[in-house]
């Protein structure tokens, strides 16, 4: 069975300055994709960064990026110039292409201070 | 968005009574899920759907049940509610490319806070 482990249960952050939210995963399988999911104080799941394992370009969006280390398993989430609205839950995510579903970590609390 | 919609959106109900989470599509997609959030566990698999009338265990199935009668709706059954089933509730839908075999994630609904005292 898949695992994903998010080591950092909270983390903060100036507005305005860089950081990183770590994530591990564990699989057998050559194929998979992996995402990132912000979770603001409204409840509502937001879909941040999508990385498709055979590519070796990690992904960005604006202000976020991966760091995609397939040998080491490891998927990084690096928010550039923190605003306080990234004040939110992080959560990363697996899917392997045989799989149905999704497995989440257990979340990043990351708050952003002023 | 995918038009995706849970209800209700809290609930409080007594121990031992019959509960029911509704979940509602408008774009005919295929898999739907259920989840549960709880803090320290992140999001946990119940049941999930890949047609009408198809459905499959989550990790975490124990004391629910599931229905899809309609490609449109998912229903999440808790039987005899537990406080142990207290917790926030997901519906989400998977954005996928059954033809090349891409996945893009899912879309979720609102989610449903469910209490049970």
């Amino acid at each position: 069975a898949q695992t994903v482990t998010q080591s950092q249960p909270e983390m903060s952050v100036q507005e305005a300055e860089t950081v990183t939210l770590s994530c591990t995963y564990d699989t057998s399988e050559n194929n998979y994709y992996l995402f990132w999911y912000k979770q603001p104080p409204s409840r509502q799941m937001i879909l941040v960064i999508r990385q498709e394992a055979y590519k070796q370009q990690n992904a960005t969006e604006n202000r976020f990026s991966v760091n995609f280390q397939k040998a080491a398993k490891s998927f990084s989430l690096k928010i550039s110039d923190s605003q306080l609205g990234d004040t939110a839950m992080y959560f990363c995510a697996f899917k392997s292409g045989s799989a149905r579903q999704l497995t989440f970590g257990s979340g990043t609390q990351l708050t952003v201070l002023p | 968005d995918a038009g995706i919609t849970q209800s209700p959106r809290h609930k409080v109900t007594e121990t031992g009574t019959p509960v029911t989470l509704r979940c509602h599509q408008t774009e005919n997609h295929r898999y739907m899920y259920w989840y549960r959030q709880d803090p320290g566990h992140g999001l946990r698999l119940i049941h999930y759907s890949y047609g009408v009338k198809d459905t499959d265990k989550g990790e975490v199935s124990d004391g629910y049940s599931v229905s899809r009668s309609k490609t449109e709706d998912f229903l999440l059954t808790l039987e005899s509610a537990t406080s142990s089933q207290t917790s926030v509730y997901f519906c989400a839908i998977s954005r996928a490319n059954f033809g090349t075999g891409e996945t893009y994630g899912y879309t979720f609904g609102s989610g449903t806070r469910l209490t049970v005292v």
